[in-house]
């Protein structure tokens, strides 16, 4: 039974380098969502993607952060050249259809930026 | 864009005491979700409410969309040490799947 998987659960990066955030979708999903969590916070939309198209990334930072989720492998989130504020928990969730399907949310990434 | 309020912030209970958390918005929703996070865990689905008035219980916990789809509750009836943690509340964009959550209410229970 076979979840949402996100790997690494835990990344440390100092200023200035990158930081790449893996996640496969549920067993038979193909729309993937990637939410950030600051700490103490409520979770906020980056991006949704389907296979090998952005749908809405109104949520992304305009830059460093990049996504995709290729025909074959995980979805990537991305963020070049990390700053201290970046520090946060990353969540992939995933649905079969979307529009108000049930998403699925993995274990998350907890990036520590020094 | 569509918000969605959440109060209280926090809520510290005594184990055995009801606990309600709720959710407010200035528009009206197509449907609310909620989700449960326990401390260093990730979002877990609860429940989705889609229509109006509608009421649906899970063993302690009672979900209420109030008649104007505008507001929704969770209340636990005669809380445990296990029901600590983040209940969020969350719409669906009727554009994309994207949910929009609330700020969330954190549950302390003392034993």
């Amino acid at each position: 039974n076979a979840g949402v998987m996100q790997n690494p659960r835990h990344l440390v990066r100092r200023r200035g380098q990158e930081a790449r955030l893996r996640c496969s979708p549920m067993k038979g999903h193909s729309h993937v969502y990637w939410y950030r969590q600051l700490p103490e916070e409520g979770l906020k939309f980056m991006v949704y993607l389907q296979k090998e198209n952005i749908i809405d990334e109104s949520g992304m930072p305009k830059e460093r952060f990049s996504a995709e989720f290729p025909k074959e492998g995980p979805s990537i989130l991305r963020i070049q050249q990390v700053v201290r504020g970046d520090s946060a928990a990353y969540f992939c969730a995933s649905d079969r259809r979307g529009r108000g399907e049930t998403q699925y949310f993995g274990p998350g990434t907890r990036l520590l930026v020094l | 864009g569509q918000q969605v309020m959440q109060i209280p912030q926090y809520q510290h209970v005594q184990e055995g005491e009801d606990f309600t958390t709720y959710c407010n918005s200035s528009t009206t929703l197509s449907n609310i979700q909620w989700y449960k996070q326990r401390p260093g865990g990730h979002p877990v689905f609860l429940i989705q409410l889609v229509k109006s008035g509608e009421v649906k219980k899970q063993k302690r916990l009672t979900f209420q969309f109030g008649e104007a789809k505008k507001n929704s509750s969770l209340h636990i009836t005669a809380t445990q040490t296990t029901d600590v943690g983040t209940y969020f509340c969350a719409v669906s964009s009727s554009n994309t799947g994207k949910l929009i959550f609330g700020q969330g209410t954190t549950l302390q229970v003392k034993p």
